[in-house]
């Protein structure tokens, strides 16, 4: 199957900085690109849509000054938690697909700890 | 708006038994539909997808699942688990055409050897 890569897969972070966080399609160009976060035990949360070239949908909820998505090319989509707080401490997932009627892949996630 | 429900939050079998996960989906137009596995450490990997066509659909590892329009419902099912099954399984749906893809709660499942 296609390879959707997420960077990095760890990071900590002191509260206030910025952490971004990317995600690549390997092999294949992803018209569109999902971020999510997922809690422990819990499911996967979507917070915004982003398609190549234009500005991020976002979920109810979600600030988008906070988590700033950029989806500017193909195969690059980058999402940057902005002035991070311990309660953004999660586990981030991406994931792109090719087209509107086809199956998306999944990175491999990022767990962000801010401290 | 589009929402998804799985309805099993936890199931435990023993190995062989026959497994159902039951998935509901709301929603006004066409969907698309999919269940993906989430192995322990491990990214979540598509087990099997409906788009169009035969409403039973074999994915891999031996799963399947029916879409049946009228009950909203893509339950995902295995004649004979194995003890490798266990891992957290969530349906999920967009609509045809694009769109955000919703995910259920999850099902956790887990097979006792």
């Amino acid at each position: 199957g296609a390879v959707v890569s997420q960077h990095p897969s760890r990071v900590i972070c002191k509260s206030g900085t910025s952490v971004k966080i990317e995600c690549r399609s390997l092999d294949f160009q992803a018209t569109t690109m999902f971020w999510y976060r997922q809690f422990p035990k819990q499911s996967l949360m979507l917070m915004a849509t982003s398609n190549e070239g234009s500005k991020a949908t976002y979920e109810q909820g979600v600030e988008k000054d906070k988590f700033l998505i950029n989806h500017a090319s193909l195969t690059l989509s980058t999402l940057t938690v902005t002035s991070a707080h311990p309660e953004d401490s999660s586990f981030y997932i991406c994931s792109a697909r090719a087209g509107a009627n086809t199956e998306a892949f999944f990175g491999q996630g990022t767990r962000l700890t801010v401290v | 708006a589009q929402s998804v429900s799985q309805h099993n939050h936890h199931v435990i079998l023993s190995e062989a038994a026959s497994l159902e996960l039951g998935c509901n989906y709301s929603y006004g137009g066409t969907v698309n539909l999919f269940w993906y596995v989430q192995y322990p450490g491990q990214h979540l990997q598509l087990l099997l997808k409906y788009f169009s066509g035969d409403p039973l659909v074999k994915g891999i590892k031996g799963f399947e699942a029916e879409f049946i329009k009228s009950k909203f419902s893509f339950n995902l099912r295995k004649p004979s688990v194995q003890w490798s099954d266990t891992a957290e399984y969530f349906c999920a749906v967009n609509a045809q055409g694009g769109g955000k893809l919703i995910f259920g709660q999850g099902t956790e499942l887990s097979v006792k050897p």
